[in-house]
This record gives structure tokens, C-alpha cells and sequence, in this order.
């Protein structure tokens, strides 16, 4: 099945500045790549995703990238604020036959510091 | 408004005594999931189901059922919990397995004493 490798596990990062998160994965059939974000106490929350045919996406402060010769990719938040902090995982699934569900990295804990 | 409903969102039980734990969506998602949340280790997938009467095991599912009798309801059941059940389970659907975002309820935090 697939695995999901996940760094940093915390990431302390000064407000304004950027965070970037990396996840590689094994399964070569993996074709969509989406990262969820989960706030202290609260249930994960889709905040971006990818599809293999594309290299990056962006909304807003967010972007994602996508390098699938390297089995690869990266979560960037740019001009982080104090709402940024949380854990973020990020997941893969294998696309165009089995049933194995997402398979998701360990998670990141993003601390903005004042 | 578009959810997933998990019920309760606190149990605390004692070894071996059977509980459940209710999800239901309203959604229409064809697929929908079980993952338990414990610390280091991330969310992992615990059941799924493809659609109605179609489950099948995730990386973690000894000690679990599941049943769907309905497209909306995706029950979890544990027939004689043990200690290291205790965790956060999150139930989650989409509309499909491969290309759709999940939508995750808001959470079981259970503890077997």
C-alpha cells in the first residue's frame, strides 16, 4: 500500500515569514494529493489539493507543488499570521483501480510565533 | 447545511462492554471511512466503504466492525473494547474514493478504562 513520509514534524516559523512542509510517497499510481488542516480541538479540514497532471496550485497565502519523478510534495504558506497555527497532514491515494482509502502523512504542528 | 454527524463526541467505557459509535452524512457521498487520530502517529484509516454493503479493512481494524445498510449511516462497533482503543476516532465521506475531498465529523473521544 501507500506510505506517506511527512517533515517537518513541528515547525516554529516568526509571523509574516513563510512555511513550507514536505511529504514524499511511495506509491507510484498515486495521483491526487490533498493536505487538510485540523485547528486545536477541532476535525481535520481540506485546505488544498493537487492532481498529478498539474505541477502547482495556489489560493491566496497557500500553495501546493507537485514533483511526481521525485514522488514529492510541498505545502507553502507564505505571510503566515497567528490563525495559520495547527497541524497539517498532508495524504495521497492511489487513483484508477483498488479501494484503499487516503493515506496520510504523521502531521506537521505549525507554530506562528509572535 | 452539508455534514457529517458522528455520535457521541465523548465515551468513556469499561473494558469489553460493546459500544457504538454513529456517522451519518447527508451529502448523498458514496464513500465513507473511519480513521482513528492518535498522537505521533497521524490518522489512519480504520474501515471503508464504497458504497452500500460494501466495506472492506484499513491499515488498522482489528478489534472493529462496521456496517452500511444505508447510504447515509456508517456506524462503528466495537464488540469488546480494550484499553488501547482508547484515541480519537474522526468518520469522514466524499463523493467518490480517488479525486474528492473528505469531510470529517467532529470527532469520537473515546477512553476504555
Amino acid at each position: 500500500g501507500e506510505n506517506v513520509e511527512q517533515h517537518p514534524s513541528t515547525l516554529s516559523v516568526q509571523e509574516g515569514d513563510s512555511a513550507v512542509i514536505k511529504c514524499t510517497y511511495s506509491d507510484s499510481a498515486s495521483n491526487y494529493f490533498p493536505w487538510y488542516k485540523q485547528e486545536l480541538g477541532k476535525r481535520p479540514q481540506l485546505i488544498i489539493d493537487i492532481r498529478s497532471n498539474v505541477g502547482e496550485k495556489k489560493d491566496q497565502r497557500i500553495a501546493v507543488t507537485l514533483n511526481k519523478t521525485a514522488k514529492h510534495f510541498s505545502l507553502h504558506i507564505t505571510e503566515t499570521q497567528p490563525e495559520d497555527s495547527a497541524v497539517y497532514f498532508c495524504a495521497a491515494i492511489p487513483t484508477g483501480g483498488g479501494a484503499d482509502g487516503l493515506t496520510f502523512g504523521k502531521g506537521t504542528h505549525l507554530i506562528i510565533q509572535p | 447545511e452539508a455534514q457529517v454527524t458522528q455520535n457521541p463526541r465523548y465515551l468513556i467505557t469499561v473494558t469489553g462492554k460493546k459500544l457504538t459509535v454513529t456517522c451519518s452524512q447527508n451529502m448523498n457521498h458514496e464513500y465513507m471511512s473511519w480513521y482513528r487520530q492518535d498522537p505521533g502517529l497521524g490518522l489512519r484509516q480504520i474501515y471503508y466503504s464504497m458504497n452500500v454493503e460494501v466495506t472492506d479493512k484499513g491499515d488498522v481494524p482489528e478489534g472493529y466492525k462496521v456496517s452500511r445498510k444505508e447510504k447515509r449511516n456508517f456506524p462503528l462497533i466495537l464488540e469488546s473494547p480494550s484499553p488501547n482503543q482508547t484515541s480519537l476516532y474522526f468518520c469522514a465521506s466524499s463523493r467518490d474514493r480517488e479525486y474528492s475531498p473528505l469531510h470529517f465529523g467532529n470527532g469520537t473521544r473515546l477512553t476504555v478504562t
